[in-house]
C-alpha cells in the first residue's frame, strides 16, 4: 500500500541535542511538507519542498532544518536552537505543490524533552 | 496577515446535521480545504473548494463564498465515528502547496 511513514512514533530529546525525524513516502509525490501541532491547535508549517533538492521555509522554520536529497525522503532535524520542541510533528505529501492538491499525512512523531 | 476563525467546539446528536463555519482573512487566496483528524491521528483530506458554491461528497458537503471570505463544512446523518477535529485551511497562491490551517473545531457526536 502506498503511503507516508514517519518514524519514530515517540522521541525524547535531551537539552542541547539535535534529533532527526524521518519521513518517507512511496506515493511518487513531488511535494512534501512538515507541520508542527501543539495541543488543541492547528497545524503550522515548518518547511516544505516542491521538488527534490529544493525546499522553502514555512511560518515557523527557526530552530529546524531539512534536506530533500531523494524524492521519497524529507527528514526534519530539530536543533538545539529550538527552545520549545515538545509537540506533535506531522509530515505530508501532495502530488504536486499546489493548494488544490490533497495533502496526505503520516501518523506523526511525538517529541518530548527529557 | 493571514488568519482563519472557526468554532472551537460543536456538539450534536447521532443522525443530526451539523455545520462548521470558517471565516478567513488572507492575501493570495487559492481555495479552501477541509481536513478531519481523529484524536492523535493523521489528518485526512475531506474536500476542496476553489469556486463559490457547494461541493457534495457523500454525507459531507463544503461551501465557499469568496466575496464573504467564508466557508462551511456540512455533515449529515451524523455517526459516532464522526467525532473528531475538523480543520479548515486556505491555500496561498504562488507559494507552492502552502496551506494555512485554522485552529480546528472539535466535534462531539452524542448518542
Amino acid at each position: 500500500d502506498g503511503g507516508i511513514t514517519q518514524s519514530p512514533k515517540y522521541l525524547f530529546r535531551k537539552e542541547g541535542q539535535n534529533v532527526t525525524l524521518s519521513c518517507e513516502q512511496n506515493l511518487n509525490h513531488d511535494a512534501m511538507y512538515w507541520y508542527r501541532q501543539d495541543p488543541g491547535q492547528g497545524l503550522r508549517l515548518i518547511y516544505y519542498s516542491q521538488i527534490v533538492n529544493d525546499f522553502q521555509k514555512g511560518d515557523i522554520a527557526e530552530g529546524y532544518s531539512v534536506s530533500r536529497e531523494k524524492k521519497e525522503s524529507f527528514p526534519l532535524t530539530v536543533t538545539s536552537a529550538q527552545k520549545n520542541p515538545t509537540a506533535f510533528y506531522l509530515c505530508a505529501s501532495s502530488m504536486v505543490a499546489s493548494p488544490n492538491q490533497p495533502q496526505h499525512f503520516g501518523d506523526g512523531t511525538r517529541l518530548s524533552i527529557l | 496577515g493571514q488568519s482563519l476563525e472557526q468554532p472551537s467546539e460543536v456538539t450534536a446528536v447521532e443522525g443530526a446535521i451539523v455545520q462548521i463555519n470558517c471565516t478567513y482573512q488572507t492575501s493570495g487566496f487559492y481555495g479552501l480545504s477541509w481536513y478531519q483528524q481523529h484524536d492523535g491521528g493523521a489528518p485526512t483530506f475531506l474536500s476542496y473548494n476553489a469556486l463559490d458554491g457547494l461541493e457534495e461528497t457523500g454525507r459531507f458537503s463544503s461551501f465557499l463564498s469568496r466575496s464573504d471570505s467564508y466557508g462551511y463544512l456540512l455533515l449529515q446523518e451524523l455517526q459516532m465515528k464522526d467525532s473528531a477535529s475538523y480543520f479548515c485551511a486556505v491555500g496561498v497562491g504562488n507559494q507552492g502547496g502552502k496551506l494555512i490551517f485554522g485552529q480546528g473545531t472539535e466535534l462531539s457526536v452524542k448518542p
